[in-house]
């Protein structure tokens, strides 16, 4: 298993630019989640689903469109970057309800820069 | 809205030593609570975990104890390493399922030989 890969691994933008994060995992897992990274801010949730059709919004989600037509696939859309969006961003994976392991498994990051 | 506080931001210990991170949750319905370590450059990796229905679990040099009336858990880690030495976050669920999360802001230990 791959487990969760994300792409590209670094990425810079201009502002106003728009660009897609990939997220997959072959792990077949209902739950995945997108979080950024900040100095001293820990990670936050920006978007999360809990299964192919379904996602919901996290602590800050704004600025960031997901959508979720496969099990495999999670990806982050930024529409117009802005320089507050200069962060590093963790795709997760876990199993979801029905089953007693719920550990989310995290991707090795995208670094994005926003000038 | 929810809300993970954790404390100290930073740590240092002497190897042999142990290590206390305390975290407090705002949410009640909170029903998971994980701790995951991360290293430089990598993402998080989990390395223990416990529920609302457990009052403390223990695994190796690791335990988590929870205090579910106080809302507050924390991690212990007897005998420290020098590879223990990372950035450990905690975190509270928010959802029925328990796996949407809400992260505290992290600890950096440092553990010298």
């Amino acid at each position: 298993n791959a487990g969760v890969t994300q792409t590209p691994k670094f990425q810079v933008l201009k502002t106003g630019q728009s660009m897609t994060l990939q997220c997959a995992q072959d792990m077949n897992h209902e739950y995945m989640s997108w979080y950024r990274q900040d100095p001293g801010m820990g990670l936050r949730l920006i978007h999360y689903s809990v299964g192919a059709g379904i996602t919901d919004q996290g602590e800050v989600p704004n600025g960031y469109n997901v959508s979720r037509s496969t099990t495999e696939d999670f990806p982050l859309r930024l529409l117009s970057a802005a320089p507050s969006q200069t962060s590093v961003y963790f795709c997760a994976s876990s199993y979801h309800s029905g089953s007693p392991y719920n550990e989310q498994f995290f991707g090795p990051g995208t670094r994005l820069t926003v000038l | 809205g929810e809300n993970v506080e954790q404390h100290p931001s930073t740590l240092s210990v002497q190897e042999g030593d142990s290590a206390v991170i305390k975290c407090t949750y705002s949410d009640s319905a909170s029903n998971y609570f994980p701790w995951y370590k991360q290293e430089l450059g990598k993402g998080p990796q989990l390395i223990i975990d416990i529920r609302s229905n457990v009052g403390e679990k223990k695994d190796q040099r690791i335990a988590v104890t929870l205090n579910k009336t106080a809302k507050h858990f924390s991690l212990h880690i007897t005998e420290t390493q020098p590879e223990d030495s990372a950035v450990y976050f905690c975190a509270a669920s928010f959802n029925q399922a328990g796996t949407a999360l809400i992260f505290g802001k992290g600890t950096t230990l440092s553990v010298s030989s």
